[in-house]
């Protein structure tokens, strides 16, 4: 089946520094790609969304690139700060359009550590 | 608003025991998702939902049943457990069909022994 999975499993960086952390999919037929941060204990909580049709979406201190050529999509965190140390999961939606319903793929994750 | 609320927050279960994690979200949500998430792993959808009443298999539905009543609550039902099934459960609501963010419950952390 599809699945969506991770270069690196763990990324340490110092705080201030800027972190990137990277996801490769294979579903060519998913609408939208989430990156979601799930802290020690908690359930993932949203971070920030890319549609299909788009390269490049910015939030708060946090980019998202998505290159469908390659099927890669990256998540930049700037300034990172020791409140971004977490596990840092991808998501794709199952299919296309109507017929997905929201069904997510999630890849394995990426612990992020963010030293004082 | 509470948001998506689970419960019980821990449970150990017996092999062949049988038990419902129960999910609740307040935000008049039509779509529920089931997920567990096995240890160093992301999460597998188990079952969801599109609105009460109606409901089907994700990647994993195995061993687990569901139900939709109402649009509040989404039910999980575990019928003979059986270790495979150790696993942090969680629940999650989305708004509207292209919505793409999923609200997460803090799950429910299951030990089958």
């Amino acid at each position: 089946g599809e699945s969506v999975g991770l270069h690196l499993p763990t990324l340490s960086v110092q705080e201030g520094d800027n972190s990137i952390i990277n996801c490769a999919y294979s579903n060519s037929a998913s609408d939208y790609f989430i990156w979601y941060k799930q802290e020690s204990g908690k359930g993932p909580q949203f971070i920030i969304d890319i549609r299909s049709n788009m390269d490049k979406r910015q939030g708060q201190r946090v980019t998202v690139l998505l290159n469908k050529t390659v099927k890669h999509l990256s998540l930049q965190i700037a300034a990172t700060q020791p409140g971004d140390s977490a596990v840092y999961f991808c998501a794709e939606n199952m299919g296309a359009g109507g017929t997905s319903y929201g069904k997510l793929t999630f890849g394995q994750g990426t612990i992020l550590t963010v030293h004082p | 608003n509470a948001g998506v609320t689970q419960t019980p927050k821990f449970r150990i279960l017996k092999i062949g025991q049988s038990m419902t994690l129960q999910c609740t979200q307040d935000m008049n949500h039509n779509y529920m998702y089931w997920y567990r998430q096995d240890p160093g792993m992301g999460l597998k959808l188990i079952y969801y939902s599109v609105g009460a009443g109606i409901t089907d298999k994700g990647e994993v539905p195995n061993g687990y049943n569901v139900s939709r009543s109402t649009t509040e609550d989404f039910p999980l039902r575990l019928e003979l457990a059986a270790p495979s099934q150790t696993s942090v459960y969680f629940c999650a609501s989305r708004s509207r069909q292209g919505a793409s963010e999923q609200y997460f419950g803090p799950g429910t952390r299951l030990t089958v022994t």
